[in-house]
């Protein structure tokens, strides 16, 4: 089955400065890439997604990339603010959604 | 938020005693989803129905059964608690898979602590 490994588990920076978080997934097979925001003691949330034929995704502040033949994608978070502070989750399907074990980031004022 | 609630939203029991989950959404989604959330873990997928009466395993299917008898109603059964079963369990839906794959949207969770 699929695999998927996120990196870094935490993430602090300055309030103003930009955030990368990363995964790779295993199955070339897997086709579509969400990443979700999950605030303390809420839900997860979709902020961001990307499909397998798409390099590049943006959202204002916020940016997804993907490399298809070393299997990695990337979340680009710029001008952070103290609302990004969160646990941001990235996933890859095939036929199923396996996700990643999740980056808690925090924003220093 | 979608229309998913899930019952209840806390609950602790204690080991060897049932307990069933219950997801509810008013979307008239095909695809509904159970996982459960850990520390470290991140979200891992319990089971899954793609209609009514029809269901499948996920990643950590052991010690948990489903059913889902209409569109709107997805239920969780842990038969006999173990307190390798505290999570925070959430309930998901989609509209399709494949090509016309949609998001997942979440439900707010249920807290279940097993003594």
């Amino acid at each position: 089955g699929e695999n998927v490994e996120q990196h870094p588990s935490t993430l602090s920076v300055q309030e103003g400065d930009s955030a990368v978080i990363k995964c790779t997934y295993s199955d070339s097979a897997s086709n579509y890439f969400p990443w979700y925001k999950q605030e303390l003691g809420k839900r997860p949330q979709l902020i961001i997604d990307i499909r397998s034929n798409v390099g590049e995704k943006k959202d204002q502040r916020i940016a997804v990339t993907l490399n298809k033949t070393a299997k990695h994608f990337s979340l680009h978070i710029t001008e952070t603010q103290p609302e990004d502070s969160a646990v941001y989750f990235c996933a890859a399907l095939n036929e199923k959604l396996t996700f990643g074990t999740g980056t808690r980031l925090t924003i220093i004022p | 938020d979608a229309g998913i609630t899930q019952s209840p939203r806390h609950k602790v029991t204690e080991t060897g005693t049932p307990v069933t989950l219950r997801c509810h959404q008013t979307e008239n989604h095909r695809y509904m989803y159970w996982y459960r959330q850990d520390p470290g873990h991140g979200l891992r997928l319990i089971h899954y129905s793609y209609g009514v009466k029809d269901t499948d395993k996920g990643e950590v299917s052991d010690g948990y059964s489903v059913s889902r008898s209409k569109t709107e109603d997805f239920l969780l059964t842990l038969e006999s608690a173990t307190s390798s079963q505290t999570s925070v369990y959430f309930c998901a839906i989609s509209e399709g898979t494949g090509l016309s794959y949609n998001e997942q949207f979440f439900g707010p969770g249920t807290r279940l602590t097993v003594l």
